[in-house]
């Protein structure tokens, strides 16, 4: 079956420690985002890529990286320089043509005490 | 640049009764409009987009949503209320031209009541 993968789906972690959120994808999309989610506050999107080796930062980029080695692959890492890391992190792709319906992945739940 | 409102962060029908949920868009460039659902602690799930064919849209589960250029709306509805669709829906907008990114509204969580 296609889809998009994350992994895992809760991750805890202590503060100051630097953590990587893994997203795949096998619907052969070109395009893959990473996005946060908090209560009451929608997602927003922190970063984008639209080709290998190529990413965009979205609207709250600051204390996140990402890399994009391969297609199929688009991980996020949170840093230490994330002042409130705690949130719910959504991976999701679109390929480049047509409408720019978003596929998502399941979620990882990210806890930093 | 695209922005979102969604009237409403949580809304509270009978089951069987009608479901409204409001959204208003604003983007300088043609829209594309999406409706999500999400269940708690999932990924979200396409419900109707609208990519400027027909204005009003047909999507799953019995939602539809009509667009209203002159009143920059997108609201979703559902003649009759389901316990099954107590969720939290999510109205994003994406520009036809420029950044495919998806913008988000704040979400409306839907509860049913028996």
């Amino acid at each position: 079956d296609g889809g998009i993968t994350q992994s895992p789906k809760y991750l805890f972690r202590k503060e100051g420690q630097n953590v990587t959120l893994s997203c795949e994808q096998n619907l052969n999309h070109d395009a893959m985002y990473w996005y946060r989610q908090d209560p009451g506050q929608g997602l927003r999107l922190i970063y984008y890529s639209q080709i290998v080796n190529d990413f965009q930062k979205g609207d709250i980029a600051e204390g996140y990286s990402v890399s994009r080695e391969k297609k199929e692959s688009f991980p996020l890492t949170v840093t230490s320089a994330q002042k409130n890391p705690t949130a719910f992190y959504l991976c999701a792709s679109s390929g480049l043509a047509g409408d720019h319906e978003q596929y998502f992945g399941p979620g990882t739940r990210l806890t930093v005490t | 640049a695209q922005s979102v409102t969604q009237l409403g962060s949580h809304v509270s029908v009978s089951e069987g009764a009608l479901v409204l949920l409001r959204c208003n868009y604003s983007s300088s460039v043609p829209p594309y409009l999406f409706w999500y659902v999400q269940y708690p602690n999932q990924g979200l799930q396409l419900l109707l987009k609208y990519t400027s064919a027909a204005t009003l849209v047909k999507g799953i589960n019995g939602f539809e949503a009509e667009f209203k250029k002159s009143e920059t709306s997108f609201h979703l509805t559902k003649p009759s209320a389901h316990m099954s669709d107590a969720a939290e829906y999510f109205c994003a907008v994406s520009a036809a031209t420029g950044r495919r990114a998806l913008t988000f509204g704040s979400g409306t969580r839907l509860q049913v009541q028996p």
